[in-house]
């Protein structure tokens, strides 16, 4: 069975500094997405970044890359720079077949 | 752009009713629907994906006769709660999905449906 685990129920970070919010995966799958969501407390889902899992270079958006290390199964997301809207949950989800699992999520807060 | 709309934003209704909630692909062909639930401070859990103009599949636990899904065109599906309870207060999500579901196929989300029921 997939599943996806996000150990950080919450992390703070000083703006202006980096900060890692881990995720691991489980799959018997050779092929699957990895993706990471942001979700403000309006609601709306928000995609930042994807990784495929034959992808052999880590994923780079503007401030958030993935990194990903498929033999430990993990896929952490790391954004620089934090800025205080980054605040926010932060869903890490894995594509299974036709269907997106999502993780526990992170909520991240951001202090000047 | 990729843009999904749900209406309504919020929606407050009594115990017993139906409720309706739509998602709409404003400017794409939407092949794939998909319903999502998500308690608060809890994670995004799938209820059922739904293709154009076939039956929904339904996740385990889900009831396909309370949770009543409707995807009559491209741009459009439907999620009703028929006769509503307390405990089926939630926030409900839709995403979309320009294809059949490949793996790296992103699903572009609803900005989701707050529904209370009293």
């Amino acid at each position: 069975a997939q599943k996806i685990t996000q150990t950080q129920p919450g992390m703070f970070v000083q703006e202006k500094e980096a900060v890692t919010l881990d995720c691991t995966y489980d799959t018997s799958d050779q092929s699957y997405g990895l993706f990471w969501y942001k979700q403000p407390s309006s609601g709306e889902m928000i995609f930042l970044i994807y990784q495929g899992s034959y992808d052999e270079q880590n994923a780079t958006e503007g401030r958030y890359s993935l990194n990903f290390q498929k033999a430990r199964k993990s896929a952490n997301l790391v954004i620089s720079a934090s800025q205080l809207g980054d605040s926010a949950m932060y869903f890490c989800a894995m594509s299974a077949t036709d269907k997106l699992i999502f993780g526990t999520g992170t909520r991240l807060q951001v202090f000047p | 752009g990729a843009v999904v709309s749900q209406h309504p934003s919020r929606v407050i209704c009594k115990s017993g009713t139906s409720v309706k909630i739509e998602c709409r692909s404003l400017d794409f062909q939407a092949t794939t629907m998909f319903w999502y639930r998500q308690f608060p401070k809890q994670s995004l859990m799938l209820m059922a994906t739904s293709n154009e103009g076939s039956k929904a599949t339904y996740e385990q636990g889900v009831e396909k006769d309370k949770f009543l899904i409707n995807h009559a065109s491209l741009t459009l599906s439907t999620l009703t709660v028929t006769s509503a309870h307390p405990e089926d207060s939630s926030f409900y999500i839709c995403s979309a999905s320009k294809s059949a579901g490949g793996l790296e196929d992103e699903q572009y989300f609803g900005p989701g449906t707050r529904l209370t029921v009293t």
